[in-house]
C-alpha cells in the first residue's frame, strides 16, 4: 500500500511562478525524500529531509516537513519549463527491524508553460 | 562515474513468456532495488538486494524473482507473464541502501505484454 500520497495531482502553471506540492503519510518516519521524473525515464533525487528537521533548502527548492500532521511540500521557486516533470515523496519508515524500504506516493505531475 | 544502466530499454512479450531484466549499478553501490512502475498502482518496491543476499521484499507474487552477483549487477525475472506484469520497471542503486542514502535511479525497461 502507498504510505505517501501527494497532491495536488496535476499542477499547471506559467513559468516564472512558484509551484507548491504537498505530501502526506501514514506512519512515522526516519525521513523524507523527494524526487523528480520526466517522462517515463528514471527518477532523479531532488531533496531529503530527516524527521528532525522542519525546512530545508536546495536551490530553487524549498521542503517542509511538519510530523506532528505527517505532512511535507516542496516549493519550487521561479518555475521554469524544464521543471516539468512529475515528482514523488518517498518515506523511509521507523520500524523495528528493517527500515529501508522506502514507501512511495503517486507523484504530482507538474507542467509549467512557457 | 557511470550511471546505472539497465538493459534491454524495451520489450514486448506475450502472455505466458518469461523476462529477463538487468541492472548495472553505479560503481560502489552495494545494494540494488527494483520498482515496478505504473499509472494507477505509481512506483511499488519489488525487492532489494545488498551483497548478493535479498535484504527487502514488496508485496508481488512469487513470479517476479531475483538475484544479484557479486559484481552488484542484479537481474530481475518475471515468469508466466501476464497483461497487468506491462510497466516501466525501475532499477535503483545506493551505497549501502540504508534510510538516508541516495537511490540513483536507471532510465527503466518498458515492457509490453499483449
Amino acid at each position: 500500500s502507498q504510505q505517501g500520497e501527494e497532491d495536488p495531482q496535476a499542477l499547471s502553471i506559467q513559468e516564472g511562478e512558484n509551484a507548491t506540492m504537498n505530501c502526506s503519510y501514514k506512519t512515522s518516519i526516519n525521513n523524507l525524500q523527494w524526487y523528480r521524473q520526466n517522462s517515463g525515464r528514471g527518477l532523479v533525487h531532488l531533496i531529503l529531509i530527516r524527521s528532525n528537521e522542519r525546512e530545508k533548502h536546495s536551490g530553487r527548492l524549498r521542503v517542509t516537513l511538519d510530523t506532528s500532521k505527517k505532512s511535507s511540500s516542496l516549493l519550487i521557486t521561479a518555475s521554469r519549463a524544464a521543471d516539468t516533470a512529475s515528482y514523488f515523496c518517498a518515506t523511509a519508515p521507523r520500524m523495528a527491524g528493517n527500515n529501508r524500504k522506502l514507501i512511495w506516493g503517486l507523484g504530482t505531475s507538474l507542467a509549467v508553460n512557457p | 562515474k557511470a550511471g546505472v544502466t539497465q538493459t534491454p530499454r524495451y520489450l514486448i512479450k506475450t502472455r505466458g513468456q518469461q523476462v529477463t531484466l538487468s541492472c548495472s549499478p553505479i560503481s560502489g553501490h552495494r545494494s540494488v532495488s527494483w520498482y515496478q512502475q505504473t499509472p494507477g498502482q505509481g512506483l511499488q518496491f519489488l525487492f532489494e538486494y545488498f551483497s548478493e543476499t535479498q535484504r527487502n521484499k514488496g508485496n508481488f507474487p512469487g513470479r517476479f524473482s531475483g538475484r544479484q552477483f557479486s559484481n552488484s549487477r542484479s537481474e530481475m525475472n518475471v515468469s508466466t507473464l501476464e497483461l497487468g506484469d506491462s510497466a516501466l520497471y525501475l532499477c535503483a542503486s545506493a551505497t549501502s541502501g540504508g534510510p538516508t542514502d541516495t537511490q540513483y535511479f536507471g532510465p527503466g525497461t518498458r515492457l509490453t505484454v499483449l
